[in-house]
């Protein structure tokens, strides 16, 4: 069965210092990638999508994120942490296979120390 | 000019009671979902609608109905509300099947 993995449920980092929220995917075909993110009390919004093509793919906010088949992976970063990062993260997968229904990870919650 | 929208943002209810919550888009989209979110912001999806057909309907209690009046509606309708439906609930939207979704900002729910 497809899954999503976001290791680690807290991601906590300092201002300023590098950005790392990993994915990892399970999908015997090629998956549409995503990451939304989620600020308190709003609704999620789409930060950057992987469909084909480039495997690098640039998000809003200064994210971006690498889609490795080896590695069925899909990790967010961004150089340098602000302290409006501090949100809920959620990777995404779509198959085609299974009508593109989106399987969501569990979230990773960022936490940015000043 | 809000792309997705839901009301009530926050409604508190009684148990056994029957409640409603409202989505609109106006991204022209094709189609639209209801989804779950609990208290650990685990992601359920309930219901999505395509071209006004229901094409994915999840294991949810039968207590809950989606209607959709036209595409750009899909409002969710509750019947005897639980304890365990205290959740906020989340509109979407996408282009298409496989598209990017477009989330409304949830309606609270508490049942009490």
């Amino acid at each position: 069965a497809q899954s999503v993995t976001q290791l680690g449920s807290h991601v906590s980092v300092s201002e300023g210092a590098l950005v790392l929220l990993r994915c990892n995917y399970s999908s015997s075909v090629p998956p549409y990638l995503f990451w939304y993110v989620q600020y308190p009390n709003q609704g999620l919004q789409l930060l950057l999508k992987y469909t084909t093509g480039a495997t690098l793919v640039k998000g809003i906010n200064g994210f971006e994120a690498e889609f490795k088949k080896s590695e069925t992976s899909f990790h967010l970063t961004k150089p340098s942490a602000h302290m409006s990062d501090a949100a809920e993260y959620f990777c995404a997968v779509s198959l085609m296979d299974s009508n593109y229904q989106l399987i969501w990870g569990a979230g990773t919650k960022l936490i940015i120390k000043p | 000019d809000t792309a997705v929208s839901q009301t009530p943002k926050y409604l508190v209810t009684q148990m056994g009671n029957d409640k409603s919550i409202k989505c609109e888009q106006n991204l022209g989209h094709d189609t639209m979902y209801w989804y779950k979110q609990d208290s650990k912001k685990f992601l359920k999806i309930m219901f999505s609608y395509n071209n006004k057909e229901l094409i994915i309907n999840e294991t949810v209690p039968n207590r809950f109905s989606p209607k959709s009046p036209d595409k750009a509606h899909l409002n969710l309708h509750i019947n005897s509300l639980e304890l365990g439906d205290s959740a906020v609930y989340f509109c979407a939207s996408s282009p298409g099947l496989g598209g990017p979704l477009h989330f409304g900002n949830g309606t609270r729910l508490t049942v009490t």
